[in-house]
């Protein structure tokens, strides 16, 4: 079974431009959640959705937003990159988002902002 | 709210010796824990999870765990490191019976000495 994808896997930006981040979860799994990982803030929640609906939302500001399609790939997108912004997004998919279930994380993807 | 910490952002044990990474949980009520392990340039790969079925957790790579509700502690152990277990280790905290939205500590980087 295929693990979670995540496109690209690097990608370089420039201040004020904006950013579109893919994530392909497992196949049947139907949450799929984000995560800002930065070497001063650690891991945290963005957001997370299920069944193309945005169920639970972490502390960002309004420039980051995200959806989910109905075969359950999800987008994440940053508008107006601020240099905080740089950091590894990580996507993560489970069945349906229970607290009980394992969350599988995707490899990542590097935004350095310049 | 709730938050984790671990004690130490960095460890480091000689290749055979004992490996003890400290978690410490602040939930009003026992909420689910879980370990995570991220090798460099990779996502996150559950190690174990608590969910209050029993409080020592065997995870995989001969990591466990002990909920301790008393200490407020889930503390990650391995009686016997290698090398291929350097790598930074993450707690992580969700409420019992919510959806999904996990809550990470800062993270410890473990380091293994031959």
């Amino acid at each position: 079974k295929a693990g979670v994808t995540q496109t690209p896997r690097y990608l370089i930006k420039t201040r004020g431009q904006q950013v579109t981040l893919s994530c392909s979860p497992i196949s049947g799994h139907r949450s799929v959640s984000w995560y800002q990982q930065t070497p001063g803030q650690g891991l945290q929640f963005l957001f997370e959705y299920f069944s193309e609906t945005q169920r639970n939302k972490g502390n960002f500001p309004g420039r980051f937003s995200g959806r989910q399609f109905s075969n359950s790939r999800s987008e994440m997108n940053v508008s107006t990159l601020e240099l905080g912004d740089s950091a590894l997004y990580l996507c993560a998919s489970s069945l349906s988002g229970g607290a009980l279930e394992t969350q599988y994380f995707g490899p990542g993807t590097r935004l350095l902002v310049l | 709210a709730q938050s984790v910490t671990q004690l130490g952002s960095h460890v480091s044990v000689s290749e055979g010796a004992l490996v003890l990474l400290r978690c410490n949980y602040s939930s009003s009520v026992p909420p689910y824990l879980f370990w995570y392990v991220q090798y460099p340039n990779q996502g996150l790969q559950l190690l174990l999870k608590y969910t209050s079925a029993a409080t020592l957790v065997k995870g995989i790579n001969g990591f466990e765990a002990e909920f301790k509700k008393s200490e407020t502690s889930f503390h990650l152990t391995k009686p016997s490191a290698h090398m291929s277990d350097a790598a930074e280790y993450f707690c992580a905290v969700t409420p019992s019976g919510s959806n999904y939205k996990l809550t990470f500590g800062k993270g410890t980087l473990l380091t293994v000495n031959p």
